[in-house]
C-alpha cells in the first residue's frame, strides 16, 4: 500500500541553526499538507502544496513540493524555543477521500 | 467557535470492555476521519467518512466500528477493547475530499488494561 516515510525521526537543535525535515511518498501524490503538533496538543494545519515543483514560504518556513510530486520538504530557518513541536507531512491522492501521514519528525530547540 | 469537539478526553478500560467515542464537528463539513496515534507511528487512518450516509475503511480498521449518526457527527466504536488499542485517538474532519486542510479535535487518551 501507499506509503510515507518522514526522516529524521528526531532533531535537537541550538536556538537560531536552521532545520530540515524530508517527506517521502512511495506513489505520487495530488497534493501534500503540513501539520505541526506540540507536545500533548493535537495537529494543526500549516500548509497545502498542490503543483509540482512549489515552494511556499510563512515567515521563516519554507515548503517545497517535488518536481515529480513525491516528495516534500518543510526548511526552518533560525529555529526559536516556539518550533518546538512534531512535524508531520501528509499526502492526498486524486480522487480519494483519504490522507497518508508520515511518521513525524520531532524538533527540540535547545536555549 | 467549538470546530471539532471529541469525548471523553482520558479513558481507561479493562479488556474485553466496550466504548464509543464521540466526535461532533461545527464547521458544517462534509468528511469526517478517525485516526490513531502511537509512539514513532505517526497518525495512522482507522475509518473514515466522506460524506454523510458513507463510511470506509482507512489502514487499521480491525476492532474498530464506526457510525456517521448525522453530518456533524461520527463516533468510533470498540467492542471488545484489547491492550494492542491503547492509544490517543484524534478526529478530524475537512470541507470535502483530501485537498482541503484537516482540522483536528484534542484527541482521547484511551489506556487498556
Amino acid at each position: 500500500g501507499q506509503q510515507v516515510m518522514q526522516i529524521p525521526q528526531y532533531q535537537h537543535v541550538q536556538e537560531g541553526e536552521d532545520f530540515t525535515t524530508y517527506c517521502n511518498s512511495s506513489t505520487t501524490l495530488s497534493n501534500i499538507q503540513w501539520y505541526k503538533q506540540r507536545p500533548g496538543g493535537h495537529p494543526v494545519f500549516l500548509i497545502q502544496l498542490v503543483k509540482s515543483g512549489e515552494v511556499k514560504k510563512q515567515k521563516r518556513l519554507t515548503f517545497q513540493f517535488g518536481e515529480a510530486k513525491k516528495n516534500s520538504s518543510l526548511h526552518i530557518t533560525a529555529t526559536q524555543t516556539t518550533d518546538v513541536g512534531t512535524y508531520f507531512c501528509a499526502g492526498g491522492t486524486s480522487g480519494t477521500y483519504k490522507y497518508i501521514f508520515g511518521t513525524g519528525t520531532r524538533l527540540k530547540v535547545l536555549a | 467557535n467549538a470546530g471539532v469537539t471529541q469525548t471523553p478526553k482520558f479513558q481507561v478500560l479493562k479488556t474485553g470492555q466496550s466504548m464509543t467515542l464521540q466526535c461532533a464537528q461545527d464547521m458544517n463539513h462534509n468528511s469526517m476521519y478517525w485516526y490513531r496515534q502511537d509512539p514513532g507511528m505517526g497518525l495512522r487512518l482507522i475509518y473514515y467518512s466522506a460524506s454523510e450516509g458513507t463510511t470506509d475503511k482507512g489502514e487499521v480498521p480491525n476492532g474498530y466500528n464506526v457510525s456517521r449518526l448525522n453530518k456533524r457527527e461520527f463516533s468510533l466504536r470498540l467492542e471488545s477493547a484489547a491492550p494492542s488499542q491503547t492509544s490517543v485517538y484524534f478526529c478530524a474532519s475537512t470541507l470535502s475530499g483530501s485537498n482541503q486542510p484537516q482540522h483536528f479535535g484534542d484527541g482521547t487518551r484511551l489506556s487498556i488494561l
